[in-house]
């Protein structure tokens, strides 16, 4: 166990709808990472948050978006999905966000579209 | 393009053989990690190495960064069927703020 949480661990939606999924970092860490792994594509970077702020941004569409609140926890939004958003989702959590930090993963949202 | 290729994509031997998986980049990394993902988690860390030419051991696992720091590999030694998952290195570069990850080596160990 990492300790970091994702919720749902499942999502089943249809093309076209929205879904927001959720990170709760481990205790103490200040950044949070949002990652997408598929098949062809493998586990690519979407976007890294510290402490609420933006800090790096990877190749996420603009109709994703993410934002980190007071609490620390992070929320990844996913709009006018379509059937190739449909992968893993991973969010993890490291105490500052340096390079040299170690990165802990939670279980990940498998989303499947419709 | 993918900035980092591992190879073999996929990996299938015999309880008590070795095998090596290569992680290969035309870049220089700043640092390089190797992680290992079981199916239905994340991916775990199992070692960084930071130094071109380091070797770092972890039981039966041998993990070595290239001297000009742009390749990487993963030995192991008398694989048991434990060891079985993906393996993703991954890439850091000062000049970007996160970690590249190649697309992995799926190994299978059979008992």
């Amino acid at each position: 166990d990492s300790g970091v949480t994702q919720t749902p661990k499942h999502l089943i939606t249809a093309t076209g709808q929205r879904v927001t999924l959720r990170c709760s970092p481990r205790s103490g860490d200040l950044s949070v990472y949002w990652y997408q792994q598929s098949l062809d594509q493998g586990l690519q970077f979407l976007i890294h948050y510290y402490n609420g702020e933006e800090r790096a941004k990877g190749n996420i569409l603009e109709r994703f978006s993410a934002q980190q609140f007071p609490d620390l926890h992070s929320e990844l939004n996913l709009s006018s999905l379509e059937l190739g958003d449909s992968a893993l989702y991973f969010c993890a959590s490291s105490e500052r966000g340096g390079l040299a930090d170690t990165q802990y993963f939670g279980p990940g949202t498998r989303l499947t579209v419709l | 393009t993918q900035l980092l290729e591992q190879s073999p994509q996929f990996l299938s031997i015999q309880e008590g053989e070795n095998l090596t998986v290569y992680c290969n980049s035309s870049s220089v990394f700043s640092s390089l990690q190797w992680y290992r993902q079981e199916p239905g988690e994340g991916p775990v860390l199992l070692v960084t190495v930071v130094t071109g030419g380091e070797v770092k051991k972890l039981k039966r696992l041998t993990f070595q960064f290239g001297d000009a720091r742009k390749d990487s590999s993963l030995h192991i030694t008398a694989a048991q069927p434990g060891d079985t998952g993906l393996y993703l290195c991954a890439g850091a570069r000062r000049s970007q703020g996160n970690l590249i990850f190649g697309k992995g080596t799926k190994l299978s160990v059979k008992p």
